[in-house]
């Protein structure tokens, strides 16, 4: 996992409510990324940071909004509007988006009550 | 976009044998290809990557190939034990950030 931390490890999600993920790196990363993994399935992109201040939208990006506020942090939002949020969500760094290896944080699984 | 497709989805080996698990690619752009390993719980982790310029890649046991006229790439573990166990994902990259990935390989090793 490497300097990629999230949190919590298991989240619960209520009817309606927005939820907030946690993505944190001490590893001096210019990029960050999350992804939804459901069983059986590969990773699929939900959102990217290539800066501080600017991201882009990965390919299920509806339902779920994210910041860059800082160059170490990239939370995930996943809103009331996202109706399948149960997953495993998965953020990942890199030096830079060139073609930079991915490294992994130890995912938090979100399940709606 | 790109599609990556992997195959087999299941792939039960004897301790010792080895293992292949192969990839097709649908994007004659992508050229950057990882490979991960995944354990039950836990995020993936990089254990082997190659760039479109190189035909094959070792590292001690694993091994990639590529063949960018076939668009394809293969994973090789060669003599396979049972901490090998788990899930194996490919990956293709043909611009900034967006990794497609496979639908992945459950792996077993047999002791």
């Amino acid at each position: 996992d490497g300097g990629i931390t999230q949190s919590p490890k298991y989240l619960f999600r209520k009817e309606g409510q927005n939820v907030t993920l946690s993505c944190e790196q001490n590893l001096n990363h210019d990029a960050m990324y999350w992804y939804r993994q459901d069983p059986g399935q590969g990773l699929r992109l939900i959102y990217y940071s290539q800066i501080v201040n600017d991201f882009q939208k990965g390919d299920i990006a509806e339902g779920y909004s994210v910041s860059r506020e800082k160059k170490e942090s990239f939370p995930l939002t996943v809103t009331s509007a996202q109706k399948n949020p149960t997953a495993f969500y998965l953020c990942a760094s890199s030096i830079s988006g060139d073609q930079e290896t991915q490294y992994f944080g130890p995912g938090t699984r979100l399940l709606v009550l | 976009g790109e599609n990556v497709e992997q195959h087999p989805s299941t792939l039960s080996v004897q301790e010792g044998d080895s293992a292949v698990i192969k990839c097709t690619y649908s994007d004659s752009a992508s050229n950057y290809f990882p490979w991960y390993k995944q354990e039950l719980g836990k995020g993936p982790q990089l254990i082997i990557d190659i760039r479109s310029n190189v035909g094959e890649k070792k590292d001690q046991r694993i091994a990639v190939t590529l063949n960018k006229t076939a668009k394809h790439f293969s994973l090789h573990i060669t003599e396979t034990q049972p901490e090998d166990s788990a899930v194996y994902f490919c990956a293709a990259s043909t611009s900034y950030g967006k990794l497609t990935f496979g639908q992945g390989t459950i792996l077993t090793v047999h002791p």
